[in-house]
């Protein structure tokens, strides 16, 4: 089964730019998405299809995608933007399914 | 626009079955392309997907769960319901229903609030 690695945890003082990674084997070749996630809430989408942002979403929030690892990056972090963030992909096997990164921790300091 | 609410019992007993119903509204399950999600979230860790359903009937499942999972829809109702056999209390989550976006594999642009099920004799 297909595995999606994310750090637990980054920092990042405010007005800095956070990066969060998502690792698996040739995810370059799928198509990631990535949600927010803040206490006692359903996620949020903020990225699609690796580096589409929805209507609503600051462009402060980026994706970018190739090789062994997806990245989200959020520029000029506010401390609004503490959460956890989850990525995403469709593992087309013989068996499709969806799989979810294991989730990072946002600490703006 | 879009919505889903999540509905079923808060507690459940270890190896009872857990039936939860996903009510939705502003999108059909008999439109080519639409589907609903269910996707877990046991407190503290992370997101788990679990099943799909489109509305031509196809269904997908978690490959670690599938033993235990049933998905169905009610297209009159605009409802769709996840069964979970065999409870066990590491099933202790919230679960979601979401609304994936077009149809085949996409990204989930539409969730319900959640509702936390607890398993405990």
């Amino acid at each position: 089964s297909y595995v999606l690695t994310q750090p637990p945890s980054v920092s990042v003082a405010p007005g800095k730019t956070a990066r969060i990674t998502c690792g698996g084997n040739n995810i370059g070749s799928k198509s990631v998405h990535w949600y927010q996630q803040k206490p006692g809430q359903a996620p949020v989408l903020v990225i699609y299809y690796d580096s589409d942002r929805p209507s609503g979403i600051p462009e402060r929030f980026s994706g970018s995608n190739s090789g062994n690892t997806a990245t989200l990056t959020i520029s000029r972090v506010e401390a609004g933007d503490e959460a956890d963030y989850y990525c995403q992909v469709w593992d087309s096997s013989s068996d499709p399914h969806v799989v979810f990164g294991g989730g990072t921790k946002l600490t703006v300091l | 626009q879009i919505t889903l609410k999540e509905s079923g019992p808060t507690l459940v007993k270890p190896t009872q079955t857990l039936t939860l119903t996903c009510t939705f509204s502003g999108f059909s399950l008999s439109t080519s392309g639409v589907g609903v999600g269910w996707i877990r979230q046991p407190p503290g860790k992370a997101l788990e997907w679990l099943a799909l359903i489109y509305w031509n009937d196809d269904k997908r499942y978690s490959p670690s769960l599938k033993s235990r999972l049933t998905i169905t829809k009610d297209t009159s109702k605009n409802q769709v319901v996840l069964t979970m056999t065999n409870m066990d209390p590491v099933d202790t989550a919230t679960y979601y229903c979401a609304h994936p976006s077009g149809g085949g594999p996409s990204y989930f642009d539409y969730w319900g609030q959640g509702t936390l099920v607890t398993v405990s004799s």
